[in-house]
């Protein structure tokens, strides 16, 4: 069974800028989590979604978006990069949000 | 003050020692979970529990909801044991408990 996967790898963006970040859940998961990994701050929720609505949502700016397709793929988008947004950036996908998370490997984002 | 505090930050052990790491929270929870980072890896999920223990070859979680206190034991300690642990708590507040917030982590290096 294939496991979370998150596309691209790594990315370097330029300030001012947008991206997006895809997240391809395991196959039957309707829950897609995503957080912020920052040496600084640690791991920092971001958003739920399940079933193509977000559920929850962490102290992020309105830069910071997303959404949940028919598939439960997801993708976040964050817009007019800042330095501070370079970061590791995780999804997580599990059967309903209330059971255990699996990991994707991450997007590296690094903004100059 | 975090919603979430764990301790130790550092913890060095001899091979074959048994290490525990411990897990405060402030909040009401609905599940608390167990991560594990090795560097430069991504994080696999140990533990989700949300009353009692749980066992997993050599690593054993519990949980005392009444103290708001959880803690990760690993018991005859190898070097591949070396990484970062994560706590997150997954909230039960304002009726939404798809948000988790995260302890700062514990670094654990097992020196053979």
């Amino acid at each position: 069974k294939a496991g979370v996967t998150q596309t691209p790898r790594y990315l370097i963006k330029t300030r001012g800028q947008q991206v997006t970040l895809s997240c391809s859940p395991i196959s039957g998961h309707r829950s897609v989590s995503w957080y912020q990994q920052t040496p600084g701050q640690g791991l920092q929720f971001l958003f739920e979604y399940f079933s193509e609505t977000q559920r929850n949502k962490g102290n992020f700016p309105g830069r910071f978006s997303g959404r949940q397709f028919s598939n439960s793929r997801s993708e976040m988008n964050v817009s007019t990069l800042e330095l501070g947004d370079s970061a590791l950036y995780l999804c997580a996908s599990s059967w309903t949000g209330t059971s255990p998370l699996h990991f994707g490997n991450g997007t590296r984002l690094t903004v100059t | 003050k975090n919603e979430v505090e764990q301790s130790p930050q550092n913890l060095t052990a001899q091979e074959g020692e048994f290490i525990t790491i411990n897990c405060s929270y402030s909040v009401g929870i609905s599940a608390l979970h167990w991560l594990q980072q090795h560097p430069g890896g991504g994080i696999v999920s140990l533990f989700m529990l949300s009353s009692g223990k749980k066992k997993h070859g050599r690593l054993i979680a519990t949980i005392n909801i009444q103290e708001k206190h959880s803690s990760l034991h690993i018991t005859a300690s190898h070097p591949r044991d070396s990484a970062v642990y994560i706590c997150a708590a997954q909230l039960n507040s304002g009726g939404s408990n798809y948000k988790l917030t995260f302890g700062k982590g514990t670094l654990l290096t097992v020196n053979p």
